[in-house]
């Protein structure tokens, strides 16, 4: 599995758009890249997953290059409820297998 | 749709006891399901994958006599800690996903705490 790379910690502000960027130098063709919120004491929820360029939902965008070794969480306009850790994941998308979780990024967003 | 729960929320047993935990599929039926641990601090890390019906895989280093897996239906997992120990405690979270889904569902977690 391709191996990633967050910032350990990012801070920000409410109303800000906050990108966080995920390196994964190794990623293979059939893999998807895919993104999970963490709040404490709470199981991951997803957020959203994409393959190539640009993907939108009604809570964030995933901006993916060309090349694929990278990809920027986009979150618009945050919130203080957005404070939570953020994983990247890279895998094969289907739901038939394990998720590998790195060591994600921690939110903060300040008032 | 597609709600995972865990029951329990919380639970603290005493070293040496055994500890049930629950996992359902409120409303899909789950063709495979996950149980992940999570140490303060720390990441998610896979423990095992099961499928109803046949036996779980575990991942290298999760002792499968110590932690029971059990995939009897499409809606219910279960996972069985054998005689816990203190380093045993920690937050037990099960996902779930369904037939041509590409994502996984997560329920809300277990905190075990062995005393």
């Amino acid at each position: 599995l391709a191996k990633t790379t967050q910032p350990i910690s990012m801070d920000s502000y409410e109303g800000q758009e906050v990108n966080i960027t995920c390196s994964h130098n190794n990623i293979a063709t059939n893999d998807y890249i895919t993104w999970y919120q963490q709040f404490p004491s709470q199981g991951p929820r997803f957020i959203i997953q994409g393959y190539k360029t640009k993907v939108t939902n009604e809570v964030a965008s995933l901006f993916i290059p060309a090349d694929r070794k990278s990809s920027t969480l986009s979150l618009p306009r945050v919130s203080l409820s957005d404070t939570a850790v953020y994983y990247c994941l890279v895998g094969p998308g289907g739901g038939a297998d394990g998720l590998t979780f790195g060591k994600g990024t921690h939110l903060i967003i300040q008032p | 749709g597609a709600v995972v729960s865990q029951h329990p929320s919380w639970v603290i047993c005493k070293s040496g006891t055994s500890v049930k935990i629950e996992c359902r599929s409120l409303d899909f039926q789950a063709t495979t399901m996950f149980w992940y641990r999570q140490f303060p601090k720390q990441s998610l890390m896979l423990m095992a994958t099961s499928n109803e019906g046949s036996k779980a895989t575990y991942e290298q280093g999760v002792e499968k006599d110590k932690f029971l897996i059990n995939h009897a239906s499409l809606t219910l997992s279960t996972l069985t800690v054998t005689s816990a120990h203190p380093e045993d405690s920690s937050f037990y979270i099960c996902s779930a996903s369904r037939q041509f889904s590409y994502e996984q569902y997560f329920g809300p977690g277990t905190r075990l705490t062995v005393t």
